[in-house]
């Protein structure tokens, strides 16, 4: 069965400073990775995915992932942080038996200082 | 604007009693999903649905139930039996529900016990 890790449940930059969320996976398939972003008290908001084809992938918001076979690694990264990225981040990946059911990561959340 | 509705915010619940949380979309779409979010365990999946009239347990299915009657509800029924419903509830759909398809959440139901 599919699985993630993500490591580090708080991570604390500085405005202006590289974030960079880890998330690996598990999967004896090629998977489909995802990153989902959750402000509080709301839903998930999609920020990106990979499925095929490309394996640096672009997101809303500035942030890209590059999915990485050798390492089973989908890290999260974004140059130059905002004090509105402030929000829990989940790594989900797809559990290939033909319906969407994602598996979650147990998320990272990202503190932005000023 | 097209989205999906959950209701209420907030719901609390006495010991032994049913209660129910609402879920409504707007977008057309076949698929719905409920997810239970718990404070560093991520989210986990209780109940899916492909279609009307037809759905499938999850990953935490026992002490929940759900219904599909119309393609734009799937209501989630938190029973009695139960134990441990405090959580954040959400509610998600997809177009088809297909392996690389993105979510779209709700905003969430948080359900208290008095």
């Amino acid at each position: 069965a599919q699985s993630v890790t993500q490591l580090g449940s708080h991570v604390s930059v500085s405005e202006g400073a590289l974030v960079l969320l880890r998330c690996n996976y598990s999967s004896s398939v090629p998977p489909y990775l995802f990153w989902y972003v959750q402000y509080p008290n709301q839903g998930l908001q999609l920020l990106l995915k990979y499925t095929t084809g490309a394996t640096l992938v672009k997101g809303i918001n500035g942030f890209e992932a590059e999915f990485k076979k050798s390492e089973t690694s989908f890290h999260l990264t974004k140059p130059s942080a905002h004090m509105s990225d402030a929000a829990e981040y989940f790594c989900a990946v797809s559990d290939l038996t033909g319906f969407q059911k994602l598996v979650f990561g147990t998320g990272t959340r990202l503190l932005v200082s000023p | 604007d097209g989205g999906i509705t959950q209701s209420p915010k907030y719901l609390f619940r006495k010991e032994g009693q049913n209660v129910t949380l609402s879920c409504e979309q707007n977008l057309n779409h076949d698929a719905m999903y409920w997810y239970r979010q718990d404070p560093g365990q991520g989210l986990r999946l209780i109940y899916y649905s492909q279609i009307v009239n037809d759905f499938q347990k999850g990953d935490i299915a026992e002490g929940y139930s759900v219904s599909r009657e119309k393609k734009e509800s799937f209501p989630l029924t938190v029973t009695s039996a139960q134990k441990n419903p405090t959580a954040f509830y959400l509610c998600a759909s997809s177009s088809s529900g297909v392996t690389n398809e993105k979510l779209f959440f709700g905003s969430g139901t948080q359900l208290s016990v008095l």
